[in-house]
């Protein structure tokens, strides 16, 4: 079974612009976690999506958003980049969700902002 | 964001010593996680802990969910070189139908001196 996938593997950008970053989870999985990943904060949840529907949310600005189609793949994009949102960015599947199922990471995309 | 107190930051030990790491919060939590993340890669879940004063080996790995709800900790014996990584430890917290998260641990850089 092929695990989770993210693309691309290395973005870099200039301050005011957009970013869509792509997660394909494993193939039966449903729910889709987002992560930002600094050196200074560690892993931050950003928020998780079930069934084309945000379920859970952190504590990120509203320039981060998501969403997740029908075949569960899940995109997450972040508007007017700032320097401070260069970072490694983690998705994660699981079956139903992080409370009950193992989460699977995939190997993220590294995102930096010039 | 939150985060948990993980100890220490970084150790550097020689093959086959034993490894000891903490996670402690102010916060309780229903499930403890341990990962590991190798350079380029996304975190691997290593032991899953459910209950409060559960003890959970995976190999060389021994994991104790602390009975206070507020606190794991992670051994590893007999380490080898592909023990080599950083560590998390993961708290997840259902606050409600719908509404849970997972904290991360601020990790723990493992590296063994030849």
């Amino acid at each position: 079974k092929a695990g989770v996938t993210q693309t691309p593997r290395y973005l870099i950008k200039t301050r005011g612009q957009q970013v869509t970053l792509s997660c394909s989870p494993i193939s039966g999985h449903r729910s889709v976690s987002w992560y930002q990943q600094t050196p200074g904060q560690g892993l931050q949840f950003l928020f998780e999506y079930f069934s084309e529907t945000q379920r859970n949310k952190g504590n990120f600005p509203g320039r981060f958003s998501g969403r997740q189609f029908s075949n569960s793949r899940s995109e997450m994009n972040v508007s007017t980049l700032e320097l401070g949102d260069s970072a490694l960015y983690l998705c994660a599947s699981s079956l139903s969700g992080p409370s009950t199922d193992t989460q699977y990471f995939g190997p993220g995309t590294r995102l930096t902002v010039l | 964001g939150q985060q948990l107190n993980q100890s220490p930051q970084s150790m550097f030990i020689q093959e086959g010593e034993d490894v000891s790491m903490n996670c402690t919060s102010s916060s309780i939590f229903n499930t403890w996680l341990w990962y590991k993340q190798d350079p380029g890669e996304g975190p691997v879940l290593l032991i899953a802990l459910y209950k409060a004063g559960e003890l959970t080996s995976n190999g060389r790995l021994t994991a104790q969910f602390g009975i206070t709800r507020k606190d794991s900790f992670l051994n590893i014996s007999a380490s080898i070189p592909s023990d080599v990584g950083i560590y998390f430890c993961a708290g997840h917290r259902i606050y409600g139908f719908g509404n849970e998260k997972l904290t991360f641990g601020t990790g723990t850089r493992l590296t063994i001196i030849p």
